[in-house]
C-alpha cells in the first residue's frame, strides 16, 4: 500500500514571499501521479499542480511548481510571491492510473500580510 | 474544467433517520466515484470506490449496510447514510475522474452532515 507523509503540520509565510511545503510517499509502483491539492475554509478540493511520474521535469502553474525527485520519493511545493489568497489546507496525493488516492495529512499554510 | 457537484450541501437530521448524498458529473461521464470522509482539521478518509452498474467497494473497516452507496448513471453516485448517529456526523466529500482521465480526480464541493 502507498503512503504519503507531510512532515509540517503547519507553515506560515509572509505576502510575496516564498515557502515549500514538503511530501514524501511510498510505492513500489513505477506508474503513478502525484498532485497538490488546496482546501480554503469553504472546503472545497481545488487542484493545485499535478506531476507524472514518467515525466522527469518539474510542474509549474503559474506560481506553483514542484521538485520531483523520484528516486528519493519526494514531491515539494513552492509557492512564490505568495498571496493572502493561498491561506489553505495543502494536501499532496498519490494517484494510481485507476483514481485512487491516498492523502498525506495536510499542512496548514498562513500567509502573514 | 472538470465539474463535480453534490447536494445537499448542508443536512441537519435526527438520530435514527437516514439521509442520501449525491454526486453528479456535471459536463462527463465518470465510470468510477470515490466517496470521503473528513473531520475537522483532518485529512480525507477513502470510504469506498463507487463503480457503475456494479457493487461499490468499500475500504476496510466502513461498514457497507451503514454507508449505502449506488452508482446507477455514469454522472450520478448516491451515498445514504442509514440509521445515522451522532458518530456519524461528519464532512463527507466525493470526486471523479475528468474527462476519462481516472487519475486525476476532480471533488465535488462536500456535504456536511450534522445528526442531533
Amino acid at each position: 500500500a502507498q503512503t504519503v507523509t507531510q512532515s509540517q503540520p503547519e507553515m506560515s509565510v509572509q505576502e510575496a514571499e516564498t515557502v515549500t511545503l514538503s511530501c514524501t510517499y511510498d510505492t513500489s509502483e513505477s506508474d503513478y501521479y502525484l498532485f497538490w491539492y488546496k482546501q480554503p475554509p469553504s472546503r472545497q478540493m481545488i487542484l493545485v499542480i499535478r506531476q507524472e511520474a514518467y515525466k522527469q521535469q518539474n510542474a509549474t502553474e503559474n506560481r506553483f511548481s514542484v521538485n520531483f525527485q523520484k528516486a528519493a520519493k519526494s514531491f515539494s511545493l513552492k509557492i512564490s510571491d505568495s498571496q493572502l489568497g493561498d491561506a489553505a489546507m495543502y494536501f499532496c496525493v498519490y494517484n494510481t492510473n485507476a483514481g485512487k488516492s491516498t492523502f498525506g495529512d495536510g499542512t496548514t499554510l498562513t500567509v502573514k500580510p | 474544467g472538470a465539474v463535480v457537484s453534490q447536494h445537499p450541501s448542508w443536512v441537519i437530521c435526527k438520530s435514527g433517520t437516514s439521509v442520501k448524498i449525491e454526486c453528479r458529473s456535471l459536463d462527463f461521464q465518470a465510470t468510477t466515484m470515490f466517496w470521503y470522509r473528513q473531520f475537522p482539521k483532518q485529512s480525507l478518509m477513502l470510504m469506498a470506490t463507487s463503480n457503475e452498474g456494479s457493487k461499490a467497494t468499500y475500504e476496510q473497516g466502513v461498514e457497507k449496510d451503514k454507508f449505502l452507496i449506488n452508482h446507477a448513471s455514469l454522472t450520478l453516485s448516491t451515498l445514504t447514510v442509514t440509521s445515522a448517529h451522532p458518530e456519524d456526523s461528519s464532512f463527507y466529500i466525493c470526486s471523479a475522474g475528468g474527462a476519462g482521465t481516472q487519475e486525476t480526480q476532480y471533488f465535488g464541493p462536500g456535504t456536511r452532515l450534522l445528526v442531533l
